[in-house]
């Protein structure tokens, strides 16, 4: 049973438009959220994270939204840039520090010039 | 930033070899490194959590004399999959957590494995 869903397994979005990736979570005792991105044949590159206690986190042009009541957290993108194209995957963790991160399938992001 | 290091990024080989995979913290040392891998179109997989100066802790369904971990030092773990297979090619991937700190997890580039 997938702990950390990521149900659009693909997205294409215009340069310049706005880019959101969703992820829904089952496990109540998550209190550590994080995206990573990745390239093909490179390992996942943390992006940005967001603690239970808050429920928006936000660095430059990315913003992650946490919606603990519903658990669901996404990541916005705005505006999205073709570099931006890449698989993104949610993950999750009890608590952070040294527990290992429980991973969605990915979303592969296209941003089209 | 922080670094791990990953190598070999690729390895072929035949099947009944044996392939020794290492994960390195560049710039931060490390007692506890994960090990992941990855399938086609499927999510990372944890496979084990590897403790500094003790033996690591194995997933359900991971063998772990299958898949040997040794984390020797702050900086180092490795993973050895012995006897490789062809179900076993894959892409493996380490991760590191920073001792004494909140930073996230940083990984290695991963390690794709094809064996013949």
């Amino acid at each position: 049973d997938q702990q950390v869903k990521q149900n659009s397994p693909s997205l294409s979005v215009q340069e310049g438009r706005i880019s959101i990736l969703n992820c829904d979570y089952t496990n109540s005792m998550f209190d550590y959220f994080l995206w990573y991105k990745k390239y093909p044949a490179e390992g996942p590159t943390f992006l940005i994270s967001i603690s239970s206690i808050k429920d928006k986190n936000e660095d430059g042009r990315f913003t992650v939204f946490l919606n603990k009541s519903a658990k669901h957290l996404s990541l916005h993108i705005v505006p999205s840039q073709p570099g931006d194209s890449a698989v993104y995957f949610c993950a999750a963790s009890v608590p952070l520090g040294n527990t290992p991160l429980v991973f969605g399938k990915g979303t592969r992001l296209s941003v089209i010039a | 930033g922080a670094v791990v290091s990953q190598h070999p990024s690729w390895v072929i080989c035949k099947s009944g070899t044996s392939v020794k995979i290492e994960c390195r913290s560049l710039d931060f040392q490390a007692t506890t490194m994960f090990w992941y891998r990855q399938f086609p179109k499927q999510s990372l997989m944890l496979m084990a959590t590897s403790n500094e100066g003790s033996k690591a802790t194995y997933e359900q369904g991971v063998e772990k004399d299958k898949f040997l971990i040794n984390h020797a030092s702050l900086t180092l773990s490795t993973l050895t999959v012995t006897s490789a297979h062809p179900e076993d090619s894959s892409f493996y991937i380490c991760s590191a957590v920073p001792v004494f700190s909140n930073q996230p997890q940083h990984f290695g580039d991963g390690t794709r494995l094809s064996i013949l």
